[in-house]
């Protein structure tokens, strides 16, 4: 199976900067099919990011995805608050479907 | 809007059995797929499976085969998910999450259903 790693493990940024979190893949993943999410406390994932770069329904254009290969990455420009959420990437290119660990992202 | 609705928090005991409902609205039912996603307390995401509500196909991760089945009423736009000879290992929020054919990312997510798992 694919197996993502999803780097920092947390960080801990202050409102108005900007925040990259990675994800590595295992292998490449197939056609570019990565997605991030973003699970805030007490509350299911909600979908960001799908196709590595394509925003989801109604999600702000603070939130971008790149990459390509086994290497993709989520750009948060402009924290707030409520940013403040465990950010997952999950691969649908390879059966399993296979999910990062999570990156924890605090907002000072 | 759409929206799936699951049923309610579960305590079972080893070796018992479990069955989920997820309850859809807002969409044709028709049109996607559900798939199961758990997540162990103060763990990741885990994928569990899917099923095609109009065709019946299904796939399941393999590490639950033989123990998971997903089943869907389509005069109720509603899906089952039923887990058999649970374990301490089972216990966490299990999740179903709607997809489109052919496009496996989850853009509705059902609120949860926490699934404990104790003698």
């Amino acid at each position: 199976e694919v197996v993502l790693t999803q780097s920092p493990g947390s960080l801990s940024l202050s409102p108005g900067e900007g925040a990259t979190l990675s994800c590595r893949a295992s292998q490449t993943v197939r056609n570019g099919y990565l997605a991030w999410y973003q699970q805030r406390p007490g509350q299911a994932p909600r979908l960001l990011i799908y196709d590595a770069s394509s925003r989801a329904t109604g999600i702000p254009d603070k939130f971008s995805g790149s990459g390509s290969g086994a290497d993709f990455t989520l750009t948060i420009s402009r924290l707030e608050p409520e940013d403040c959420a465990v950010y997952y990437c999950q691969q649908y290119g390879t059966s399993p479907i296979t999910f990062g660990q999570g990156t924890r992202l605090e907002i000072k | 809007q759409v929206q799936l609705l699951q049923s309610g928090p579960e305590v079972k005991k080893p070796g018992a059995s479990i069955k989920v409902s997820c309850k859809t609205s807002g969409y044709n039912f028709s049109n996607y797929d559900i798939t199961w996603v758990r997540q162990a307390p103060r763990q990741g995401l885990e994928w569990m499976g899917w099923i095609s509500v109009d065709t019946g196909n299904r796939h399941y991760v393999q590490k639950l085969q033989g123990r998971i089945t997903m089943t869907a009423d389509t005069s109720t736009s509603t899906v089952y998910m039923e887990l058999r000879s649970l374990r301490s290992d089972d216990t966490a929020i299990y999740y179903c999450t709607r997809n489109q054919r052919g496009h496996e990312w989850f853009d509705s997510w059902g609120q949860g259903v926490l699934v404990t798992v104790s003698s």
